[in-house]
Order: C-alpha cells, then sequence, then structure tokens
C-alpha cells in the first residue's frame, strides 16, 4: 500500500511570512496526525482529526497554526506569521481508527525559519 | 501527567554485541508502550508495541522489548547490533485520557551508533 505522503519535504521562509505543508494519508485511515519535532526533542503532538473532525488540538498554538481536512481525506497545515522557533519538521501520521494501533509516519516537511 | 523518559542521549555499541536502549514512563492505568526508529531525513517507522500480556515483546529487524511494570520501564534490546541499526530511537506511551485515540506521548529519542 503507498504511504503517508507529504509536501514540500524542505522550505525555508523568512519570519513572519507564511507556510503551508500538505498531507495525504493511507487510503482508508480514518485518523490523521500533524506532529511537530523540534531538533533533539521527540515529536509532539499538535492536531489530531478523525475524518474530518477535530478530536485534539490542545497543543495547537491557535494564534499562529491551523489545520483542516475538509473531505476526511487529506490535510493541510498552516503557519501565518511564523516565528523562528517554528523551525522543525513537521510529520503526518495516519491510523486506520480508535484502538490500540500503529501509526504510519511520511517523510516530514522540514521547515527552517529565518 | 504522563511522561517517557528515555535517560540516554547516545548509546554506542560494537557490531555484533548486544544493544539495550532504555526507556521509562509515568502512566496512570495499564501503559500502551511502542518503540519507533527514525533514519535520516525518514519518518518514523514502527518497530514494536506492548498492550498487554507476554512481557517479552518481538519486533522488526530483529528488535524485542521487555515490560517491566514494577520497574515502569520498556527497554529496547537486540542480541547482536548491525551497523544498519544505527539510528534515532524513540519510546512512546499511548495518553489513557485520548479516549481511545492513538495520541502519543514520545521520549526525546537515544541515538544508537554501531560501530564497525
Amino acid at each position: 500500500e503507498a504511504g503517508v505522503a507529504q509536501s514540500p519535504r524542505y522550505k525555508i521562509i523568512e519570519k513572519r511570512q507564511s507556510v503551508a505543508f500538505w498531507c495525504n494519508p493511507i487510503s482508508g485511515h480514518a485518523t490523521l496526525y500533524w506532529y511537530q519535532q523540534i531538533l533533539g526533542q521527540g515529536p509532539k503532538l499538535l492536531i489530531q482529526f478523525q475524518n474530518n473532525g477535530v478530536v485534539d488540538d490542545s497543543q495547537l498554538p491557535k494564534d499562529r497554526f491551523s489545520a483542516e481536512r475538509l473531505k476526511g481525506v487529506d490535510s493541510t497545515l498552516k503557519i501565518q506569521p511564523a516565528k523562528l522557533e517554528d523551525s522543525a519538521v513537521y510529520l503526518c501520521a495516519s491510523s486506520p481508527a480508535r484502538g490500540a494501533n500503529v501509526l504510519t509516519f511520511g517523510a516530514g516537511s522540514r521547515l527552517t525559519v529565518l | 501527567a504522563q511522561s517517557v523518559a528515555q535517560p540516554e542521549d547516545q548509546v554506542n555499541v560494537a557490531e555484533g554485541n548486544p544493544l539495550t536502549v532504555k526507556c521509562t514512563y509515568s502512566v496512570s492505568g495499564n501503559p500502551y508502550l511502542f518503540w519507533y526508529v527514525q533514519y535520516p531525513n525518514r519518518g518514523l517507522q514502527f518497530l514494536l508495541k506492548y498492550i498487554t500480556g507476554d512481557n517479552l515483546v518481538k519486533g522488526s529487524y530483529g528488535f524485542e522489548a521487555e515490560f517491566n511494570k514494577s520497574q515502569t520501564s520498556f527497554h529496547l534490546k537486540k542480541p547482536s547490533a548491525l551497523v544498519s541499526d544505527s539510528a534515532l530511537y524513540f519510546c512512546a506511551v499511548r495518553d489513557p485520557g485520548s479516549g481511545g485515540y492513538n495520541k502519543l506521548i514520545f521520549g526525546a529519542g537515544t541515538r544508537l551508533a554501531v560501530h564497525p
């Protein structure tokens, strides 16, 4: 089966600019996650969708970050305006549904904010 | 609060020797525990999980992990290390407050370096 697709793989922007990342999960996977991985740290969940509804966005900085999954398939994560501390790898993952399922991760989108 | 600790930033081992990557957790209730591996410029790949049952869990690429409830540990092990095992390893626990969804809390990661 095809994996989790993410784009772009790399993005360099200046602070206060905006950026968007796209994710296409594994076909049929109802749950989609966006994680932020800062260098030297473990991934941290930003937002979790079940189909097109938000399950958990408690750690999403809502003043600058937004995410949507309008049709319950692919998803977009946006940052506007970006700050230096947003430099990180943004990982998208998906899993079939609720339960003790394994997450399948994409390769990630590496953001550098100058 | 739920948390995962990986006490070693880096583990060095010679090829052919056994390896251990340590993980301890703090979570209410019965833990769901996972190990993932990350190779350079790649996403995280699943290695193994413990949900219930046998305390010794076997996973991909010859890795195994031992669940120890009294020590709240879930150490990753392999009997004979390969140079190709060199990567970043993450331990994770499912947040019991996530309502059955797979919200994972990750440790900071341990870099494994296997030398020829």
